[in-house]
């Protein structure tokens, strides 16, 4: 079966533009997660939906970053007023409810560029 | 401090041998799960092993095997006979809070290996 999907690979904007990055999960999988992975860095956690729902968002950085998973499959992140710091892979995963507690299964990324 | 800690950036190996990639961790949970991860050029994160802070027995799957010492909080990943398509970028991980739900991993800084033929 199909993979993590995540839209579009590749992003390049300008400094104070709006991007939408999307991940479409393991098809079944409840869990979806954002992370976002800096040059030379781990991934850093940024939010966790069950369902529709986000079960915990604390590692946004600040309210220009929303996500959103209306239908409990595809989710989007939404980035306003960009700023070159937000410039990095950004990972999107999943996991079903019971292998969640192991392994999260991992997307190609969307690297975004913020000029 | 961090939460997790990979003092080896860059770590060599020849074709064949083994290699030990260092983890060590900081938590003052009970309950915690640790996860190695393997980044190819390619960009995606590949699950290797998961022991959990519970588990008796060190973990094992295939090629790889977790050193599990938990007075000394390591973790170390063992690859067993190196193959050249090891060569990647690897990341130790943490998840806390395991019976209270918590799904978030918190990464290290990841230590590239280069397998040499």
């Amino acid at each position: 079966g199909a993979g993590v999907s995540q839209t579009p690979s590749n992003k390049v904007t300008e400094k104070g533009k709006y991007v939408e990055l999307r991940c479409d999960p393991i098809s079944g999988h409840t869990a979806l997660y954002w992370y976002r992975q800096s040059l030379g860095q781990g991934p850093e956690f940024l939010i966790y939906f069950q369902g529709t729902g986000a079960a915990d968002d604390s590692g946004l950085p600040n309210d220009r970053f929303f996500a959103v998973r209306p239908e409990g499959s595809v989710s989007t992140l939404k980035i306003q007023r960009t700023e070159r710091g937000d410039s990095a892979v950004y990972l999107c995963a999943s996991s079903s409810l019971a292998g969640g507690l192991r392994e999260q299964f991992f997307g190609p990324g969307t690297r975004l560029t913020v000029l | 401090a961090q939460k997790i800690t990979q003092t080896q950036p860059g770590m060599f190996v020849q074709e064949k041998e083994a290699v030990t990639l260092d983890c060590t961790y900081d938590t003052s949970d009970p309950s915690y799960g640790l996860f190695w991860y393997k980044q190819p050029s390619s960009g995606e994160m590949i699950f290797l092993i998961y022991q959990g802070s519970y588990d008796q027995q060190n973990a094992t799957e295939g090629r790889y095997s977790l050193n599990f010492q938990k007075a000394r909080k390591s973790a170390n990943l063992v690859i067993s006979a190196s193959q050249l398509g090891d060569s990647a970028m690897y990341f130790c991980a943490m998840r806390e809070g395991l019976d209270t739900g918590r799904r978030a991993l918190t990464f290290g800084s990841g230590t590239r290996l280069q397998v040499q033929p």
